[in-house]
């Protein structure tokens, strides 16, 4: 068990609708990551928060957005959904947002839009 | 701007065999490098990292890893394969050209298959 919480495990839902991703982070680590994972893209880095602020953004489209809220779990919100944003969303922290500090991976949540 | 390649998308070997999984890696400064595992319906493992200390990493499950820095890789070994070994595998470098963040560059997995 890597500590890291991601809920719900499974979510299906319908083209155009809205859902949100909740994650809580390993005690003691301030940095969360949120990753997108599926066959043709592979593991893809979508955005990062380190203590509540924003700390890097990767290939993450303007419908989706995040936030990391005071006590630290953060939640990854997608909009407008589309058949290819099916995929397993994976959260991650870390202790600090170092070169040597490694992530540690929730068990992602699978969606699957119809 | 770092990156990862892993050779070969599937890799059989026989259970007791040695198990070899490729990585070379691209980098103009010197790479923190990391291997996971992810096992069917689960997160990414941690493996072992690589930081410099020591160019030859033990890491979890009997698995370790070279660090070559004349042919660029980071190759992950493990001397006798277990049917539990059975899972896909990540290599990693954690991306060192915007600013000090942390978030890693992954590789596209290698599936390793263990034959009875």
């Amino acid at each position: 068990d890597s500590g890291v919480t991601q809920t719900p495990k499974h979510l299906i839902t319908a083209t155009g609708q809205r859902v949100t991703l909740r994650c809580s982070p390993r005690s003691g680590d301030l940095s969360v990551y949120w990753y997108q994972q599926s066959l043709d893209q592979g593991l893809q880095f979508l955005i990062q928060y380190y203590n509540g602020e924003e700390r890097a953004k990767g290939n993450i489209l303007e419908r989706f957005s995040a936030q990391q809220f005071p006590d630290l779990h953060s939640e990854l919100n997608l909009s407008s959904l589309e058949l290819g944003d099916s995929a397993l969303y994976f959260c991650a922290s870390s202790v600090s947002p170092t070169y040597n500090s490694p992530l540690h991976f929730g068990n992602g949540t699978r969606l699957t839009v119809t | 701007a770092q990156s990862v390649t892993q050779l070969g998308s599937h890799v059989s070997v026989s259970e007791g065999a040695l198990v070899l999984l490729r990585c070379n890696y691209s980098s103009s400064v010197p790479p923190y490098l990391f291997w996971y595992v992810q096992y069917p319906n689960q997160g990414l493992q941690l493996l072992l990292k690589y930081t410099s200390a020591a160019t030859l990493v033990k890491g979890i499950n009997g698995f370790e890893a070279e660090f070559k820095k004349s042919e660029t890789s980071f190759h992950l070994t493990k001397p006798s394969a277990h049917m539990s070994d059975a899972a896909e595998y990540f290599c990693a470098v954690s991306d060192q050209g915007s600013g000090n963040t942390g978030k890693l560059i992954f590789g596209q997995g290698t599936t390793l298959q263990v034959k009875p």
